[in-house]
């Protein structure tokens, strides 16, 4: 069965740092997101992506943070220079359409120092 | 930002017998409602959905049940099985396309 799949599973970073966090969507799906989770907290969404523009994003989602498509299969999410409250565990997820269900990778467990 | 509310924080059922979860929202704009269930250390794992068309969905041991007039969904799952024990999130959708999650039920089913 086809799945999200999410590399690094863990990136430890230190602050003011950049990092990015890759995904591969499912192959026939057409959007993406990220969405993040603190611990102890709720999930919450950052960012969707469709046709290669962001479609919506959140408040969270500031200039810190961007998303690429740079080829076929990836889906990037980059933090310029990070801050400590940006630990978190990061899904990336990806739907055949418009809301249709959408399907999570394993997540990247970012740690920043 | 409560929008979803899953107001149990965990739930213990003993195999075999029925698990109830339950959800409420608040945002009448929300028209597709999703259950996940999530293992430590793994993305949430789609479970079932269900439209706002209808009340009622069902696949297998899971059902959801959508009351609109309430905002309220529940999750059963008969018969409660072991490897049934995780943590289930609600979710819902409207015109936007992300997902707003409440914070998640820590279903454990004893054996």
């Amino acid at each position: 069965e086809p799945e999200v799949t999410q590399t690094p599973s863990h990136q430890v970073t230190q602050m003011g740092q950049e990092v990015i966090l890759r995904c591969v969507p499912i192959s026939n799906h057409l959007y993406f997101y990220w969405y993040r989770q603190i611990l102890g907290q709720k999930v919450e969404f950052l960012v969707s992506f469709y046709n290669n523009e962001i479609s919506e994003k959140s408040e969270i989602f500031d200039d810190q943070f961007s998303v690429e498509r740079p080829d076929g299969s990836n889906f990037t999410l980059k933090i310029r220079s990070t801050k400590l409250e940006d630990s978190a565990m990061y899904f990336c997820a990806s739907s055949p359409g418009f809301q249709e269900t959408q399907y999570f990778g394993p997540g990247t467990r970012l740690l920043v120092l | 930002d409560q929008q979803v509310k899953q107001n149990s924080p965990s739930l213990s059922v003993q195999e075999g017998r029925i698990s109830i979860l339950n959800c409420d929202y608040t945002n009448s704009m929300f028209d597709y409602f999703l259950w996940y269930k999530k293992y430590p250390a793994e993305g949430p794992t789609f479970l079932i959905s269900i439209s706002s068309i209808k009340d009622k969905n069902e696949d297998g041991r899971f059902t959801v049940f959508l009351n609109k007039s309430a905002k309220h969904l529940s999750l059963h799952i008969v018969p409660s099985q072991p490897g049934d024990s995780a943590v289930y999130f609600c979710a819902a959708t409207g015109s936007a396309r992300q997902l707003t999650f409440g914070s998640g039920t820590q279903l454990t089913v004893l054996p």
